[in-house]
C-alpha cells in the first residue's frame, strides 16, 4: 500500500513483558516520527528519525523505551518491562516535507 | 520555544451551522502551519497547510483557514457543519525544518443533529 503501515493494530500484554511495535513508512520519506496518544490526551512526541542523522530521543519517557530505524525505512519501537501507564495508542508518521506528516492508524497497546 | 495554543478543547455546533476552531501560534520565524483531523480510532489526516503563499488556505471537505500574522492566528472554519465532521482537530506548527513540529492539544468537535 501507499500509506504508513503499523503493526500490530492491537496488542494486549501483561505487566512486565516486552513489546515491539512496527512502522513501515511511505517509501522515500526521509523523516519518521513516533507519538503516543493516551486516552483523552493530545499527542506526546516520543522520537524522531531524519535520514542518517542521530535520532532525536528527547521525548522518550524512560529508558524502558527505545526505537530503531533500519536502512532508513522500517522502524521498531520497543517497550521493555511494560507498565500499566504505557497503555496508549502509539502513532507513527513519516514525512517528506517539514510539517506535512502522514500517519498510520496506530497500534493500541493495553497493559494488564 | 515555539508553541501552539488551541483555545477550545471542545466545540459543539448544530448541523448546518458554521464551525470555528481557534489556533494561535508563536514563533520567531515564518512558520508553516497545518490542520489535521482525527476521526475516532483512526490516525491523523492532513486537512490543509499554509506555507507562506496565499493567507487563505482551502483544504479538504470544505474547510478553510486564514493565516493572520498580526494576530498570530490560524483559525479553522467551515461554513456549514456536517455530521461527518465530528472528530478531533489538531493545529500544528513547523519551523526550522523537520525536527520542529509542534502539535496543539486538540479540539474535539461535536456536531448535533
Amino acid at each position: 500500500g501507499a500509506g504508513v503501515s503499523q503493526s500490530p493494530s492491537n496488542k494486549v500484554t501483561e505487566k512486565g513483558k516486552d513489546v515491539e511495535l512496527r512502522c513501515d513508512p511511505i517509501s522515500g520519506h526521509t523523516a519518521l516520527y513516533w507519538y503516543r496518544q493516551s486516552l483523552g490526551q493530545g499527542l506526546e512526541f516520543l522520537i524522531y528519525f531524519q535520514g542518517n542523522s542521530a535520532p532525536d530521543k528527547s521525548g522518550l519517557p524512560s529508558d524502558r523505551f527505545s526505537a530503531e530505524r533500519t536502512g532508513g525505512s522500517v522502524s521498531t519501537l520497543t517497550i521493555q518491562r511494560t507498565q500499566q501507564e504505557d497503555s496508549a495508542v502509539y502513532l507513527c508518521a513519516s514525512s517528506l516535507v517539514p510539517g506535512e506528516l502522514f500517519f498510520g492508524e496506530g497500534s493500541r497497546l493495553t497493559v494488564l | 520555544a515555539q508553541s501552539v495554543t488551541q483555545l477550545d478543547s471542545h466545540v459543539s455546533v448544530s448541523e448546518g451551522t458554521p464551525v470555528l476552531l481557534r489556533c494561535n501560534y508563536s514563533s520567531s520565524y515564518s512558520p508553516s502551519l497545518f490542520w489535521y483531523v482525527q476521526h475516532p480510532n483512526k490516525g491523523l489526516q492532513l486537512l490543509l497547510k499554509y506555507t507562506s503563499a496565499a493567507t487563505l488556505v482551502k483544504g479538504i471537505n470544505g474547510f478553510e483557514a486564514e493565516f493572520k500574522k498580526s494576530e498570530t492566528s490560524f483559525h479553522l472554519t467551515k461554513p456549514s457543519a456536517h455530521m461527518s465532521d465530528a472528530a478531533e482537530y489538531f493545529c500544528v506548527q513547523s519551523s526550522g525544518g523537520y525536527q520542529k513540529v509542534t502539535f496543539g492539544t486538540g479540539t474535539k468537535l461535536q456536531v448535533i443533529p
